[in-house]
Formats: structure tokens, C-alpha cells, sequence
């Protein structure tokens, strides 16, 4: 079974809403979760690490005001879009590990549609 | 600095016959390798790793990977395509053992004719 769940799987939203995703490690505490980004037809780009209990280390290019990310308990990490716009719609995905050298588990990802 | 290249972003095979994904590697530091696939709309399932030690990687559903550092490779194969192989294939790169800030490759969408 899953040990990563991600919600939602789907989300369609008007243009200018906030929309929040969840992160979670259902068996295993995770003080980093990893966020990715997937564009149609192409590869993952690593957008952003979530440190429990500090602030998350983005990645050269991403918008950390765009992009909110809270890390506030070891299992469960939120990614926020903050007023999205269509070229926001991208399929987001997040990994987890128990750390040190086990490995991550991703979870499903999340279709993201800004109208 | 990692970065990760994958030849050919479709590969079209016959069921039954070999299947062969390329990927090759840039890394600074020793580099640990991994082979995700992902089916549409999901997330990524790892189909095999190399970290250190046997060169030749055995993997779930019969795939294996050959590290190569001369040719700095890690290509997967296949001995026979199953129907089911069709998906998206990404290699990638860590500079851990436990997958942390992955650099991906292209991807690789495998289609297998039947």
C-alpha cells in the first residue's frame, strides 16, 4: 500500500484562487519532503525541500511567495499556490523518506488546472 | 553540479522483444542512480537503484540497469516486453543513497506493440 498520500489527486480552479496540497508519510516520520513539479510531457523538476520546523529551501528559479510550503508536523507537509494563474496548471508531486539512506517514496501527485 | 540524459524520448517495441532504455549521467561526486517508472496521472514507482558494490542491477517486473562509469551510463534492459511495460520511464540522478533531491532525466515514454 501507499506510503506516501498526496491530496487531492485533482483540483480545477478559477484563476486567482489559493490551492493547497498535502503531503503526507503515513507510516514513517519524514523531516524532509521533497516537492516536484511536472510539466505535460516532460521531466520533474525538483522545486522545493520541506524542512519540519524551518523555513523550505527553494530552488533557483521558484518563487518562494508563489509557492508556500509548510512543514509543521514529521508527517505531513503542505504546498500552497498562492493565487494561481493558468500557467500555474502542472502536475505536482511530493516524496518522503524516513531518511538517512532509505528510500523516498513518492506520492500520486496532484493534477493542477487553473481555467 | 548533476544533470541526467535520456536518449530517445520514445521507444517503440514489440511484445516479446528486448527492451533497451539509455541514460547517461554527469556528477561531480560518486554518483547514486535510480530508474522510476510512472503510469498516467501517478506518481513514480522505483524500478531499481545503484548505489555502490555489483555494477549489474536487478530491479522489479524483470528489469535490470548496468552501471558503466567509463561510458558513464546506466542503461536499463529488459529481456521481453509485457504488455503492461507501457509507461513513462525517468532515470535520475542523487548525491545520496536515499533518492533525496533527485535530478531527473527527459523521460522515456515505452510503448510495446502488440
Amino acid at each position: 500500500g501507499a506510503v506516501v498520500s498526496q491530496h487531492p489527486s485533482r483540483v480545477i480552479c478559477k484563476s486567482g484562487t489559493s490551492v493547497k496540497i498535502e503531503c503526507r508519510s503515513l507510516d514513517f516520520q519524514a523531516t524532509t519532503m521533497f516537492w516536484y513539479r511536472q510539466f505535460p510531457k516532460q521531466s520533474l523538476m525538483l522545486m522545493a525541500t520541506s524542512n519540519e520546523g524551518s523555513k523550505a529551501t527553494y530552488e533557483q528559479g521558484v518563487e518562494k511567495d508563489k509557492f508556500l510550503i509548510n512543514h509543521a508536523s514529521l508527517t505531513l507537509s503542505t504546498l500552497t499556490v498562492t493565487s494561481a494563474h493558468p500557467e500555474d496548471s502542472s502536475f505536482y508531486i511530493c516524496s518522503a523518506g524516513p531518511g538517512g539512506n532509505q528510500p523516498q517514496h513518492f506520492g500520486d501527485g496532484t493534477r493542477l488546472s487553473i481555467l | 553540479a548533476q544533470s541526467v540524459t535520456q536518449l530517445g524520448s520514445h521507444v517503440s517495441v514489440s511484445e516479446g522483444a528486448l527492451v533497451l532504455l539509455r541514460c547517461n549521467y554527469s556528477s561531480s561526486v560518486p554518483p547514486y542512480l535510480f530508474w522510476y517508472v510512472q503510469y498516467p496521472n501517478q506518481g513514480l514507482q522505483l524500478l531499481l537503484k545503484y548505489t555502490t558494490g555489483a555494477t549489474l542491477v536487478k530491479g522489479i517486473n524483470g528489469f535490470e540497469a548496468e552501471f558503466k562509469k567509463s561510458e558513464t551510463s546506466f542503461h536499463l534492459t529488459k529481456p521481453s516486453a509485457h504488455m503492461s511495460d507501457a509507461a513513462e520511464y525517468f532515470c535520475a540522478v542523487s548525491e545520496n543513497q536515499g533518492a533525496q533531491k533527485l535530478v531527473f532525466g527527459q523521460g522515456t515514454r515505452l510503448t510495446i506493440n502488440p
